[in-house]
């Protein structure tokens, strides 16, 4: 099972709004909403962001959300801050009974 | 507060085994999944194994299969990952991580991790 693909860096402005894009295949994310969403600082354990593609769990700011159309989940964060400067990860069940990270992205708030 | 603390990283030589501990505290334990996910240094997240809450139902990642085996302990509030064979590759800090209540493959709360080094 490979990795889901996502972009190695998005940047943006305080204030601004980005997207982080997750593409998978017909095996995961085109046929599951078991996609998730992960915040991790360096050195720190990740923190879940989005569930079920689209979800945020208690205490998660709503600046996070998520979406998914076809093979491709969405993490956008709007009103950026300098707190957000962390790796993100998408994550997605597979038809293998396994569950699949991204290959990751920094976000760098200029 | 929930608590996961894992235990049991080390060097260890190629061939050789290890067994990571999770102790966990500040929920019940026995009602939640649990994973193993690790990180490679300076790399992205990789998961490694899945238990159901009653451990009847356990997954592996192929990089893994047939050399890591996964179980629990729910009255000792307990994670374990049995390691065997290890590899150079297998170097990563493991996460041991609880499943989000009544949500399937989430993951809401993560120990510190164990440092886990394969090398002659």
């Amino acid at each position: 099972q490979s990795a889901l693909t996502q972009p190695a860096s998005v940047s943006g402005s305080p204030g601004q709004s980005i997207t982080i894009s997750c593409t998978g295949t017909r095996s995961d994310i085109a046929v599951y909403n078991y996609v998730s969403w992960y915040q991790q600082y360096p050195g720190k354990a990740p923190k879940l962001m989005i569930y079920e593609a689209s979800n945020r769990p208690s205490g998660v700011s709503n600046r996070f959300s998520g979406s998914k159309s076809g093979n491709t989940a969405s993490l956008t964060i709007s009103a950026l801050q300098a707190e957000d400067e962390a790796d993100y990860y998408c994550t997605s069940y597979t038809s293998s009974s396994t569950l699949v990270f991204g290959t990751g992205t920094w976000v760098t708030v200029l | 507060q929930v608590q996961l603390v894992e235990s049991g990283g080390g060097l260890v030589k190629p061939g050789g085994s290890l067994r990571l501990s999770c102790a966990a505290s500040g929920f019940s334990f026995s009602d939640y999944y649990m994973s193993w996910i690790r990180q490679a240094p300076g790399k992205g997240l990789e998961w490694v194994s899945y238990i159901s809450s009653s451990g009847s139902t356990i997954y592996y990642a192929d990089s893994v299969k047939g050399r890591f085996t996964i179980s629990r302990d729910n009255a000792k509030n307990s994670l374990y990952l049995q390691m065997k064979n290890l590899r150079a590759e297998d170097t990563a800090v493991y996460y041991c991580a609880s499943g989000l209540w009544r949500q399937l493959w989430s993951f809401e709360y993560w120990g510190q991790g164990t440092l886990v080094t394969v090398s002659s």
